[in-house]
């Protein structure tokens, strides 16, 4: 079965300060991954995704994610903060078997400190 | 270009009540995906239609049925509602079946039963 975990339920980060929010991954062969973002009483706004190829993934707003094959793990990054960045991040993984659907984790909610 | 739409935008209801919940996928897209996202947790996946077909289902009771319609909008419809079924749902597009394909989110219904 495929599934992610986020390790991190909060991440805290001044502003102009690099950051990092982790991803791990569990799949049987080759993952597609994504990286999702949801401000408050907002729906989910696609970052970034990987399905092959180089393993830095540039995306939306700055945002880029690393894939690191060896250690199952997709984080995403930023080179400096915004307090705008200040949301809910959610890793996702293809579901390998059916519908194409996604499996997320649950969740790592950033905050920038000004 | 306008993005997924979702209508209502809140709802209330009370238990064993039926609701409908609406989407609009992207122009062009034919893949609607339904989520449910409980506070404090990732989305779930509920259904996916492709060209008016089913083509997957999560783990979720038969109270929950979908449909996809000729213009590929999408109504998803909950029976015999439960406390339970209180989240944010969410409904996503994306232009075809592959897993490669990104899913666009809709800004979500959401429903408070009591």
């Amino acid at each position: 079965a495929q599934s992610v975990a986020q390790p991190e339920d909060q991440v805290n980060v001044a502003e102009g300060n690099p950051l990092t929010v982790k991803c791990t991954y569990s799949v049987s062969g080759n993952p597609y991954l994504f990286w999702y973002v949801q401000y408050p009483n907002r729906g989910l706004q696609f970052l970034l995704k990987y399905i092959t190829g180089d393993n830095l993934v540039k995306g939306s707003y700055g945002f880029e994610a690393e894939f690191n094959k060896s250690q199952t793990s997709f984080h995403l990054k930023k080179p400096s903060a915004l307090v705008s960045d200040s949301a809910l991040y959610f890793c996702a993984v293809r579901d390998m078997a059916g519908a194409n659907n996604l499996f997320f984790g649950t969740g790592t909610r950033l905050t920038v400190i000004p | 270009d306008a993005g997924v739409t979702q209508s209502p935008t809140h709802l209330i209801k009370t238990r064993g009540q039926q609701v409908t919940l609406r989407c609009s996928p992207i122009s062009g897209h034919k893949s609607v995906s339904w989520y449910q996202q409980v506070l404090g947790q990732g989305p779930q996946f509920i259904f996916q239609y492709y060209e008016k077909e089913e083509r997957g289902r999560g783990n979720f009771p038969d109270r929950f049925s979908a449909r996809q319609f000729p213009n590929y909008s999408s109504e998803l419809n909950v029976n015999a509602l439960l406390l339970g079924d209180s989240a944010l749902y969410l409904c996503a597009s994306r232009g075809g079946n592959w897993g490669t394909d990104t899913q666009y989110f809709g800004p979500g219904t959401r429903l408070t039963v009591l």
